[in-house]
C-alpha cells in the first residue's frame, strides 16, 4: 500500500491560467473522489469516479473543472479561466467499494495547494 | 439530506488530560460515522469508523469514540493528551442507502486541538 498520490503539492498561477492536477489512488481501489477545501473549513465533495466513470459530480464543480479517470486507474482535475476563489486545496481519496455497501474509508492524498494569483 | 456539526472550532487541554471532541450529525438513514486527522499541509488520516457494529469503537493512537443514536452523537475522546495529539479533527457521515450512494463524505467544519505542556 504505497498511499493516495497528488501532484503537483503546490501550485502558483495567474489568474485566467489553466491548470491540471493528478491523482494516483491506491492500486486496487475501484473508487476515487475529489474534494476541495478552503482556509478554516471542512472538505467539500467535488466528484466521484467507479472506475473510469464519473458518477457524480458536485453543483460546486462549475463549468470551468472537468476531471478525468481514463483508464479506471489515475485522474485529472482540470480547472480553466481560473479565479480568485479557486484558491484552496485539492484532496483526492480512493476507496474500495460495491455496489450495495459504502462504508470503506476513504484514504487520502496530502493534496494540491492552489494559490491564484 | 446528511450534515455534521462539530462543536468547538478550538479545543485546549493540557498535556495528560482528556480529549474530548463533539460531533452530531443529521441523517435521514443509519449513517456510517468516520472520524480523521489533518496535520498542517497534509492530507486527512482516518482516526476511526463506525459502519453500524459495535457503538464504541476504538482507532488508532489512543482515540474511541461511541455512537448514541438517541443524541445523535459521535463524540472522540482520548483519556490522556499527548503533544503529538495537537492537529485539526474532523468528523464525517455517509450513509448506505441501498446502493446508491457512492459513500461520498460529508465533513463538519473541523475543530482545532491544542494541547499544553
Amino acid at each position: 500500500d504505497t498511499g493516495v498520490s497528488q501532484d503537483p503539492r503546490h501550485k502558483i498561477t495567474k489568474r485566467g491560467q489553466n491548470v491540471t492536477f493528478r491523482c494516483d489512488p491506491i492500486s486496487e481501489h475501484n473508487r476515487l473522489y475529489w474534494y476541495r477545501q478552503t482556509l478554516g473549513q471542512g472538505p467539500e465533495f467535488l466528484t466521484y469516479f467507479q472506475n473510469e466513470a464519473q458518477l457524480e459530480k458536485s453543483r460546486l464543480l462549475s463549468d470551468r473543472f472537468s476531471a478525468e479517470r481514463p483508464k479506471g486507474s489515475f485522474s485529472t482535475l482540470e480547472i480553466q479561466r481560473t479565479e480568485q476563489g479557486d484558491s484552496a486545496m485539492y484532496l483526492c481519496a480512493s476507496s474500495l467499494g460495491t455496489a450495495t455497501y459504502s462504508n470503506q474509508p476513504q484514504h487520502f492524498g496530502d493534496g494540491t495547494r492552489l494559490s491564484i494569483l | 439530506a446528511q450534515s455534521v456539526t462539530q462543536l468547538g472550532s478550538h479545543v485546549s487541554v493540557s498535556e495528560g488530560a482528556l480529549v474530548l471532541l463533539r460531533c452530531n450529525y443529521s441523517s435521514s438513514v443509519p449513517p456510517y460515522l468516520f472520524w480523521y486527522v489533518q496535520y498542517p499541509n497534509q492530507g486527512l488520516q482516518l482516526l476511526l469508523k463506525y459502519t453500524s457494529a459495535a457503538t464504541l469503537v476504538k482507532g488508532i493512537n489512543g482515540f474511541e469514540a461511541e455512537f448514541k443514536k438517541s443524541e445523535t452523537s459521535f463524540h472522540l475522546t482520548k483519556p490522556s493528551a499527548h503533544m503529538s495529539d495537537a492537529a485539526e479533527y474532523f468528523c464525517a457521515v455517509t450513509f448506505n442507502a441501498g446502493g446508491t450512494s457512492y459513500g461520498k463524505l460529508t465533513f463538519g467544519q473541523g475543530t482545532i486541538l491544542t494541547v499544553h505542556p
